[in-house]
């Protein structure tokens, strides 16, 4: 099991933020959350990850809530090109992630 | 860097042939993996390897095999093909110093088995 909850699918208006929820009630102390997304039938691509404080890059925000129990990746202005599967990932195999199904996001114009 | 390498891109198979998915990266990473993935699925890990010599099972290893002589390559063998076989395999890679957080993946490859 992939140990996070997501939705399967959300729709956003282009220009507007994107807010894609998380849900991993049952994480670990030390574990991290990683955001990925795949275009199409790309390989993924990495987004941002967090342990506890909110996170921002060039991409996207993460918020993390104090409990850690849920997450939030925001984009901020989606364009077209932000429709794509997007993952939340919380469990590693040593060097390795294990996926879930992601949430579909499609932005439209 | 041309990242991370898959060849072939496509591939069709009969039923109990056996055949490599080569994947080679050229960024000096310590781990690489393998994941498949079904149609309207998520990614499932297959193998992955944490540096040259050193492998280990991931979610679905069965019918798969893997070996890690260099560290620029990580072929995954199929041993007897099987129609379940029939997926996407994508190949990823990351350095140890940067953990499993940024991994790079190729573009895969398309298996079908008949």
């Amino acid at each position: 099991d992939a140990k996070t909850t997501q939705p399967p699918s959300m729709d956003c208006a282009e220009g507007r933020a994107a807010n894609l929820p998380c849900n991993h009630s049952t994480i670990s102390g030390n574990e991290y959350v990683y955001w990925y997304r795949q275009i199409h039938s790309q390989g993924p691509q990495y987004i941002i990850h967090g342990l506890k404080n909110n996170e921002t890059n060039e991409m996207a925000s993460l918020i993390i809530t104090e409990d850690r129990k849920s997450s939030t990746l925001i984009l901020p202005h989606a364009t077209l090109r932000d429709t794509a599967v997007y993952y939340c990932i919380v469990r590693v195999a040593e060097t390795a992630l294990i996926f879930g199904k992601g949430t579909t996001l499609s932005v439209s114009s | 860097n041309a990242g991370v390498t898959q060849t072939p891109k496509f591939q069709v198979l009969k039923t109990g042939q056996s055949m490599t998915l080569q994947c080679a990266q050229d960024m000096n990473h310590e781990y690489m993996s393998w994941y498949r993935q079904d149609p309207g699925m998520g990614l499932r890990l297959i193998h992955y390897s944490v540096g040259a010599g050193i492998t280990d099972q991931g979610e679905v290893p069965n019918g798969y095999n893997v070996s890690r002589s260099t560290t620029e390559d990580f072929p995954l063998r199929l041993l007897s093909a099987a129609p379940s076989q029939t997926s996407v395999y994508f190949c990823a890679s990351s350095s140890a110093g940067l953990g499993a957080y940024e991994q790079y993946f190729g573009p895969g490859t398309r298996l079908t088995v008949t």
